[in-house]
């Protein structure tokens, strides 16, 4: 059974940093790419960033490039969001997503998400 | 960026109806397009991937169509447990996408 459990959400300042988890099971990770989506209180999805199986590729947003860094360790089975100058903006819940084979594949996994509130 | 627009925002509808949702991208995206339900509390669910594939485990009651810009999700005959919220999503081009969403409620 696939599963994937993020971790390290929670209230943040504007300016300050977060390190997002995700811990996968169940699945060979390091034959698939990864994402990381979130969803705003109320609003819609919007797709944050992918990174391929081996971790060589990466794609961002517009809306994060330059402040976020998608990584991975094949040998602990995790993925990573390290999300720096957090912005009001960016409070969402934050979800860990598996893709079905490479960067293009479809999304076939959700995580539950992790919650993360930029607020003074 | 390709732009994905949901139509209706709401769809009222009764238990054993059917519901038509549409999604119109902005410019062709072939067949790569993904149809997701989302409850409340709950983390979004693939029904249909490449514009009319059922993922695993997808009632048939569920079923999608379309290419390039026009596509639509059918629920033959709604259920109590698909009044929910329906996303559109592309992955032709970067940035992925998603659409606005379709909210299908009970009337």
């Amino acid at each position: 059974e696939v599963q994937l459990v993020e971790s390290g959400g929670g209230l943040v300042q504007p300016g300050g940093s977060l390190r997002l988890s995700c811990a996968a099971s169940g699945f060979n990770f390091n034959t698939n790419a990864m994402n990381w989506v979130r969803q705003a209180p109320g609003k819609g999805l919007d797709w944050v960033s992918t990174i391929s199986g081996n971790g060589a590729n990466t794609y961002y947003s517009d809306s994060v490039m330059g402040r976020f860094t998608i990584s991975r360790d094949n040998s602990k089975n995790t993925l990573y969001l390290q999300m720096n100058t957090l912005r009001v903006e960016d409070t969402a819940v934050y979800y860990c997503v598996k893709s079905f084979g490479g960067i293009y594949a479809r999304f076939d996994y959700w995580g539950q998400g992790t919650l993360v509130a930029v607020s003074s | 960026e390709i732009v994905l627009t949901q139509s209706p925002a709401t769809l009222s509808l009764s238990p054993g109806e059917r519901a038509t949702l549409s999604c119109r991208a902005s410019q062709s995206i072939d067949s790569y397009l993904a149809w997701y339900q989302q409850k409340p509390g709950q983390a979004p669910r693939l029904l249909i991937f490449d514009a009319s594939n059922r993922a695993t485990g997808i009632p048939a009651r569920f079923s999608g169509s379309g290419s390039g810009t026009d596509f639509t999700l059918t629920i033959s005959s709604l259920e109590p447990e698909d009044f929910a919220l329906y996303y559109c999503q592309q992955r032709s081009h970067w940035p992925l996408t998603f659409g606005g969403g379709t909210k299908v409620e009970i009337k």
